[in-house]
């Protein structure tokens, strides 16, 4: 049973870089078919999918976010991170990572509990 | 707004059957699976239905979907008061992203 779960500061200024980290356990972020995943939900709004990574070269981010967001895989600790840059009160949320298995990148067996980030100087 | 639509809110009373739509487009819905999730407050959302009408291992057989065209619906029969929970669909999209419905609340009367 994959299990995953984030960290990282709970509060960020504007203008500043949104650092989080998913770490894995029961499961290799290295084993092939894993879709590592960043999704946010704005307080009382719906879900958005930020990106994945699916081996340490090939990642896919939302359109809207491209030009903002880096995620990257990180095999020795298991782990998978997300940096978010120029970040606006827009951006505060609950942030999930989450792990789809197999052909679809939108399916998510997995998720963290989620961690929330604050945009605010 | 969200790409993929969906109503606010549906309701019923326990033991009824109720609907939840999902209206895409051709560039979405129209040539994609879809899958559907389950969001109880205060949690992660978990995932009910995937290639428009298969549940994974666990999900009742209540849950199911469907798809037609560039809509989809999901449904759940037989409600429980522990079906309150926002749903969202979820599809990709020819923009080359992931889109999510804006969510539906289920209130069991």
């Amino acid at each position: 049973q994959v299990q995953l779960q984030e960290s990282g500061p709970g509060l960020v200024k504007p203008s500043q870089t949104l650092s989080l980290t998913c770490t894995v356990s029961g499961g290799s972020v290295s084993r092939g078919g894993n879709h590592w995943t960043w999704i946010r939900q704005i307080p009382g709004k719906g879900l958005e999918w930020i990106g994945n990574i699916y081996d340490s070269h090939s990642s896919f981010y939302n359109p809207s976010l491209k030009s903002r967001v880096t995620i990257s895989l990180d095999t020795s600790k298991n782990q998978f991170s997300l940096k978010l840059t120029s970040v606006t009160a827009a951006d505060t949320a609950l942030y999930y990572c989450a792990r789809a298995h197999g052909d679809f990148v939108y399916y998510f067996q997995s998720w963290g509990q989620g961690t929330p980030v604050t945009v605010s100087s | 707004q969200s790409v993929l639509t969906q109503p606010p809110s549906v309701s019923a009373a326990p033991g009824q059957k109720v609907s939840i739509s999902c209206s895409g487009s051709s560039s979405n819905i129209g040539k994609n699976y879809i899958a559907w999730y389950q969001q109880v407050p205060g949690t992660a959302p978990k995932l009910l239905i995937y290639d428009n009408d298969k549940r994974p291992s666990g999900i009742p057989d209540r849950f199911s979907g469907s798809k037609s065209g560039t809509s989809a619906t999901l449904g759940i029969a037989g409600l429980q008061t522990g079906d309150e929970a926002d749903y969202y669909c979820v599809t990709w999209d020819s923009s080359l992203s992931v889109v999510f419905g804006g969510g539906t609340k289920l209130t069991v009367l």
